[in-house]
């Protein structure tokens, strides 16, 4: 049972593009949402992480949305460049070990 | 030193062998990580060791064995293994919980033949 759900599957989008990743939870007690991008080959990297006590949250290109109401969260990424070309995953938390991550979503920023 | 360092990177071992990976970080975290991953699918959680007791094991077969030598150190000794084990297995640490943001390894890519 999927804690997390996450869509798309993947997106494609040009340089210079806006992409946009959603996620969407059903437990309330998760309190902690982190991103993270993964490169093939690589281990996760933490990106951008939140909490519910804020409705968005910037951190250079990437910013997170958070929808407490809706349950609802989003990754969205600037003036993508293919460097960002990556699987990038949300996840979510109760306060323990356990991350509850989504499926995942697999960006392709083309030249 | 933000790091966590697996080995090897690579190993392929027979259901037969019996081999170790091992996890390495000196950041002072007291949370330590077991995951696998298959290919296109999200990294999920084996063990976790938290002051170096194993805190959880999400019901992982006994052919998967983890130790805790230290703070430190985090091995996973693997013995037969089948085919379907060949994942990318990776470590992570965090200073307690996860939300103390969590640091992963590159991972060790292992192929059962």
């Amino acid at each position: 049972q999927q804690q997390v759900k996450q869509s798309p599957q993947s997106l494609i989008v040009q340089k210079g593009g806006i992409s946009i990743i959603n996620c969407a939870y059903e437990n309330t007690a998760f309190d902690y949402f982190p991103w993270y991008q993964q490169f093939p080959g690589k281990g996760p990297a933490l990106l951008i992480a939140i909490r519910p006590d804020v409705s968005e949250k910037k951190e250079g290109r990437f910013t997170i949305s958070f929808n407490k109401s809706a349950k609802q969260f989003s990754l969205h990424i600037m003036d993508s460049q293919p460097g960002d070309s990556a699987t990038y995953f949300c996840a979510a938390s109760k306060n323990d070990y356990k991350l509850s991550f989504g499926a995942g979503t697999t960006v392709t920023v083309r030249a | 030193d933000t790091e966590v360092t697996q080995t090897p990177k690579h190993l392929v071992m027979g259901m037969t062998n019996k081999k170790s990976l091992k996890c390495e970080q000196h950041m002072g975290h007291r949370a330590m990580y077991w995951y696998k991953q298959k290919a296109k699918k999200p990294p999920e959680l084996m063990f976790v060791y938290s002051y170096e007791k194993l805190s959880i094991n999400e019901s992982v077969p006994s052919r998967f064995s983890p130790e805790c030598p230290n703070s430190s150190l985090l091995n996973l000794h693997l013995h037969a293994l089948q085919p379907e084990d060949s994942a990318l297995y990776l470590c992570a640490s965090s200073q307690t919980r996860v939300r103390d943001e969590q640091f992963f390894g590159p991972g060790t890519r292992l192929t059962v033949l």
